[in-house]
């Protein structure tokens, strides 16, 4: 248990249906990422947010729609996916200090496996 | 951020020791190498971090050389539960939350009885 949960932890769905990802974590961290991992891929960032404003999009498809209403929540919404967005989903936090030199480790979530039929 | 190599896979015996290379012959003075590893189907997890000094926690000891285009990542007593993907990330150690982790295709390590 790394303190970040996601929820669901399986999901599949048909390319017209919306949908959505949750992610929560009550570390007290204050920036939240979204990676996405397809089979035998690395993970690719997707979604920075730092105290809930989106700080980094990585040119991901609009299909895509992330949501941070506060520190402690994480949203993915899908809506239109295709086949070939089926991967491992995962959210990871991080508390930034007040010392610009000092590293937080990323802690990660278990993943949300989504299968696009 | 320096690019890193290391093997697609490793073999180790269960009990032996671990010795994860990683090549990062770009490394910059300002940058860090960090070590994750990802068990199957979970999210990745923090091992151990450094900069140019060699680091040891209870999960795993960090040796970097002098000259910081290597380092070694070593798990003194590999067990079954340490069969994973691990990652070796160089990345300036900035306190912004847009210096997140990229990660490459690390290496697979097997830990047999």
């Amino acid at each position: 248990e790394t303190g970040v949960t996601q929820t669901p932890r399986h999901l599949v769905m048909g390319m017209t249906n919306k949908k959505s990802l949750k992610c929560e974590q009550h570390l007290g961290h204050n920036a939240m990422y979204w990676y996405k991992q397809s089979a035998k891929k690395p993970l690719e960032l997707m979604f920075v947010y730092s105290l809930e404003e989106r700080v980094e999009n990585n040119s991901v498809p609009s299909r895509f729609s992330p949501e941070c209403p506060n520190s402690s929540h994480l949203f993915l919404h899908l809506h239109t996916l295709q086949p070939e967005d089926s991967a491992l989903y995962l959210c990871a936090s991080r508390r930034l200090a007040g010392d610009p030199s000092s590293y937080n480790e990323q802690f990660f979530g278990p993943g949300t496996r989504l299968t696009v039929l | 951020d320096a690019k890193t190599t290391q093997p697609t896979s490793m073999d180790c015996a269960e009990g032996r020791a671990a010795n994860l290379p990683c090549n990062h012959s770009t490394i910059s003075g300002n940058e860090y190498v960090y070590w994750y590893r990802q068990i199957h189907s979970q999210g990745p997890q923090y091992i151990i971090h450094g900069l140019k000094n060699n680091e040891t926690n209870e999960m795993a000891s960090l040796i970097i050389t002098e000259d910081r285009k290597s380092s070694t990542l070593i798990l003194p007593h590999a067990t079954l539960r340490d069969t994973a993907v691990y990652y070796c990330i160089v990345r300036v150690a900035r306190n912004q939350a847009g210096t997140a982790l990229i990660f490459g295709k690390g290496t697979t390590l097997s830990v047999s009885s």
